[in-house]
């Protein structure tokens, strides 16, 4: 079974440029989240979709961040402008819909913000 | 209040040796899931072990046993005869059932090093 795919793995932008991030999630998980983690801590909840709509976007700072899972498959996670601050892994994972089932993660999207 | 604790910001530990990773948790719902994750240099979070709070047994998975204690609310996973490759970021997380959208809520985390 495929795993959660990310791309790209490493991205270095420069502060006011934007920048997108893809994840494909495993085959019939209904449920995609995106990370933000920043180092030495845990990871923190963007945005959570089921399916193509959203669940939670309470904590995606709305101003600069968006994200979209137009078929209810794929997403795409975009910053635009980046700030320093912003200089993170991205984190995508999947799941099916229950409180026993586990979160699996992609490999992440390594961001530095120059 | 914070609902995931890992009072362990780091450990050295040695090879071969059994490890125990504390975290404790705080919840009013009365279902709830419990589960471990390890994050090594590479970056992807790996699920370890998961623990259901109805679950009467303590989980295992191979090398991986969740010391789950209820009544304290602690959930401290034991890794038994550690090796090298076992040195990561460990994190605690936990679901409760009364919210919605399965959420997950994350410790801080735990720095296990294996030292040869």
């Amino acid at each position: 079974e495929a795993g959660v795919a990310q791309s790209p793995r490493y991205k270095i932008i420069e502060k006011r440029q934007s920048v997108a991030f893809w994840c494909n999630p495993i085959s019939g998980h209904a449920t995609l989240y995106w990370y933000q983690q920043i180092l030495g801590q845990g990871p923190k909840l963007l945005i959570q979709f089921q399916n193509n709509g959203v669940v939670d976007d309470s904590q995606l700072p709305k101003d600069r961040f968006s994200a979209e899972r137009l078929k209810g498959v794929d997403s795409t996670l975009k910053i635009q402008p980046a700030k320093l601050e912003d200089s993170a892994v991205y984190l995508c994972a999947s799941s099916l819909v229950s409180r026993d089932n586990e979160q699996f993660f992609g490999p992440g999207t390594r961001l530095t913000v120059l | 209040a914070q609902k995931i604790t890992q009072t362990q910001p780091g450990m050295f530990v040695q090879e071969k040796e059994a490890v125990t990773l504390d975290c404790t948790y705080d919840t009013s719902d009365q279902s709830y899931g419990l589960f471990w994750y390890k994050q090594p240099s590479s970056g992807e979070m790996i699920f370890l072990i998961y623990q259901g709070s109805y679950d009467e047994q303590n989980a295992t998975e191979g090398r991986y046993s969740l010391n789950f204690q209820k009544a304290r609310k602690s959930a401290n996973l034991v890794i038994s005869a550690s090796q090298l490759g076992d040195s990561a970021m460990y994190f605690c997380a936990m679901r409760e059932a009364k919210v919605s959208n399965y959420q997950l809520i994350w410790g801080a985390g735990t720095k296990l090093i294996i030292k040869p």
